[in-house]
């Protein structure tokens, strides 16, 4: 069975960079595509981008700027990378599994991780 | 960006009644829609998949329907577990969109 796990610090201070792994155990990294998706407390969800270990790799056109997703095959993990955080960056953050990148759905989710941003 | 409403935003039927929760998408999607659950403190979890293909596990008092750019999730026969937020969301175009979300508190 397949299972996910975000890692990463847990406090930010604002103008740092946010780094967060996702591992995957149970299963390959190079079978799947691989997604962030983020909420903020007390609102909905917000999809960060997509990664496929062969290089397709999508990224919210407001985090486009900001965000970077990459995988270490090796490890069996991607990343996320968001520059310059803000209070508006604190979330709970999911790594999730879906077949493809368009059309398609998320059916395995990590746990999350909460991420505050704080002077 | 597509937008993706849903309604009501809450509800609080008994156990046992039938619950309907519709989402509209601002513009067409075909049916590359989603449905989620999410229990507090938990990760979302797919319930249906392309409108109205129902995950494997998902008890079968869940379904979903399309009708152009309008989407049901029905519950029929509320149980005391469902209590919970639906969310709907749209994979037809990037960035994937969520809607609000609509939160099922059982009396």
């Amino acid at each position: 069975q397949v299972h996910l796990q975000e890692s990463g610090p847990g406090l930010l201070k604002p103008s740092e960079t946010l780094s967060l792994t996702c591992t995957i155990s149970g299963g390959s990294i190079d079978t799947n595509y691989w997604t962030w998706v983020r909420q903020s407390p007390g609102k909905g969800l917000e999809w960060i981008g997509y990664i496929y270990y062969a290089g397709d790799m999508k990224i919210h056109p407001s985090l486009k700027s900001r965000a970077t997703i990459s995988v270490d095959m090796s490890n069996n993990q991607f990343s996320l990378r968001l520059n310059s955080v803000t209070a508006a960056d604190t979330a709970v953050y999911y790594c999730a599994r879906s077949y493809s990148g368009t059309y398609s759905y998320f059916d395995l989710w990590g746990r999350g991780t909460l991420v505050t941003v704080s002077s | 960006d597509i937008q993706m409403t849903q309604s009501p935003l809450s509800l609080s039927p008994s156990v046992g009644d039938r619950v309907t929760i519709t989402c509209r998408a601002s513009q067409n999607i075909k049916t590359y829609l989603n449905w989620y659950q999410q229990s507090p403190g938990q990760a979302p979890k797919l319930l249906v998949s392309s409108a109205s293909r129902l995950e494997i596990g998902v008890p079968s008092r869940f379904s979903g329907t399309a009708s152009g750019t309008d989407f049901t999730l029905t519950i029929t026969s509320l149980q005391p577990e469902d209590s919970a937020t639906y969310y709907c969301q749209q994979s037809y175009t990037f960035p994937f969109t969520f809607g609000p979300g609509t939160k099922v508190e059982i009396k």
